[in-house]
């Protein structure tokens, strides 16, 4: 079967740094993406990973374990402005995303 | 680049009419558009994926006859809800997969149904 999971929740400090997991489990796999929605906005995309590794673009970077169906989101530098639900969805063998329910992120001053 | 509109962002109807969104891609040809529903604090739900001019493949539990879709060219893709109730009241936002990015979809602001 498929299943997709990530933290409900999560706080952090402004100017900290917090890592975001995402873990699935699914026979097909055409990449891990990341998306952020601000509370009553349609999410935006943040990244796509389909290789091993680490993908850094400026403040979040995103990282991928095909062999353990892992991924995480990483936010540096913290802002106020990142306070959202981030989601994570993987692309199974029929080139569609398979959502998480989003982790809610919280950034206190 | 990847910019996807729809159209209106905010609707409140009457129980029994039917409401028309419509989804654009701006600066790509979108091959493929999709259909989620989201309720509040809720994850996306997908309702139904659409090909250009072909029937668009709806998830189980969606009923096509209510939700009508159609993807007339590679750059609009409209949703119907038919005979709207209040149970139809929700955040549908659609998305568009094509460009450069063959995989990534790249979402629409969304529009609010609120249905009296």
């Amino acid at each position: 079967g498929q299943n997709i999971d990530q933290p409900t929740e999560m706080t952090a400090t402004e100017g900290a740094i917090v890592q975001i997991n995402c873990t699935y489990q699914t026979s097909g796999f055409n990449g891990l993406f990341w998306y952020q929605q601000h509370a009553g906005e349609a999410p935006t995309f943040l990244s796509y990973n389909v290789l091993d590794g680490l993908e850094e673009k400026g403040r979040f970077s995103s990282f991928l374990s095909r062999s353990k169906g892992y991924s995480y989101l990483l936010l540096k530098e913290l802002q106020m402005k990142d306070s959202a639900s981030y989601l994570c969805a993987f692309m199974d063998s029929n080139y569609q995303l398979i959502w998480g329910a989003g982790t809610k992120l919280i950034i206190k001053p | 680049g990847a910019v996807v509109s729809q159209h209106p962002s905010r609707v409140i109807c009457k129980s029994g009419t039917s409401v028309k969104i419509e989804c654009r891609s701006l600066d790509f040809q979108a091959t493929t558009m999709f259909w989620y529903r989201q309720f509040p604090k809720k994850s996306l739900m997908l309702m139904a994926t659409s090909n250009e001019g072909s029937k668009a493949t709806y998830e189980q539990g969606v009923e096509k006859d209510k939700f009508l879709i159609n993807h007339a060219s590679l750059t609009l893709s409209t949703l119907t809800v038919t005979s709207a109730h209040p149970e139809d009241s929700s955040f549908y936002i659609c998305s568009a997969r094509g460009g450069t990015s063959l995989e990534t979809q790249y979402f629409g602001p969304g529009t609010r149904l609120l249905v009296l």
